[in-house]
């Protein structure tokens, strides 16, 4: 399967716990995404990777989150110390200039804080 | 107010009609994309257009530049085509989408 992937696909926490995502993208796309998506809303915008480079972070992004791209392949996304409302989808998404910008979505890690 | 607008939040249809939902937005961009999302939370890009409109099967998506609106039409619908479809920009100078909040359309048969 050459999609972009990410794990865990469910992930339940106890508020405080610190919990970490990952994301796989398309081998070749050179960008990032990362987006969260809470139950009735569309998905919010919230970093972006050119290779290595976080090149944008939402203001959406408290302190708690933090997001890496070591070697311009996969991605991580920490919460430090989750909070109820941190509860969501959180969505992953490459694309490169090859392919007209089109994003190309992962499956999404759900979050759950107890 | 929300840059990306889509109307109606619901839709609820009998098998076979002509369903059409609408996305109006305020910025300037480079692309508009209609999404599809699934129970279970998976997205798939159905079309990304700048101008004019596209055709995939018995979906079609037009967009008017000057009026900030566009349109996904499907055509016959199924049971099959119910889901959450999302307008999505591509802001202009940005590489970020901004989504709108979906629209839930459910298909009876």
């Amino acid at each position: 399967d050459t999609g972009v992937s990410q794990d865990p696909r469910h992930k339940i926490t106890k508020r405080g716990q610190n919990v970490t995502f990952r994301c796989d993208p398309i081998s070749e796309h050179n960008r990032l995404y990362w987006y969260r998506q809470t139950l009735g809303q569309g998905p919010e915008f919230l970093t972006y990777f050119q290779n290595e480079a976080q090149l944008e972070k939402s203001r959406l992004l408290s302190d708690r989150f933090s997001a890496e791209r070591p070697k311009g392949s996969f991605s991580t996304l920490e919460i430090q110390r989750t909070e109820q409302g941190d509860s969501a989808m959180y969505l992953c998404a490459s694309t490169s200039v090859s392919s007209y910008n089109e994003q190309f979505f992962g499956p999404g890690t759900r979050l759950t804080v107890l | 107010k929300n840059e990306v607008e889509q109307s109606p939040q619901n839709l609820t249809a009998q098998e076979g009609e002509f369903i059409t939902i609408n996305c109006s937005y305020s910025v300037g961009i480079s692309a508009l994309h209609w999404l599809q999302q699934h129970p279970g939370g998976g997205i798939v890009s159905l079309f990304m257009l700048s101008s004019g409109k596209k055709k995939h099967g018995r979906l079609i998506a037009t967009i008017n530049i000057q009026e900030k609106h566009s349109s996904l039409h499907i055509t016959a619908s199924h049971p099959r085509d119910s889901a959450v479809y999302i307008c999505a920009v591509s802001v202009q100078g940005a590489q970020k989408l901004v989504f709108g909040q979906g629209t839930r359309l459910t298909i009876n048969p």
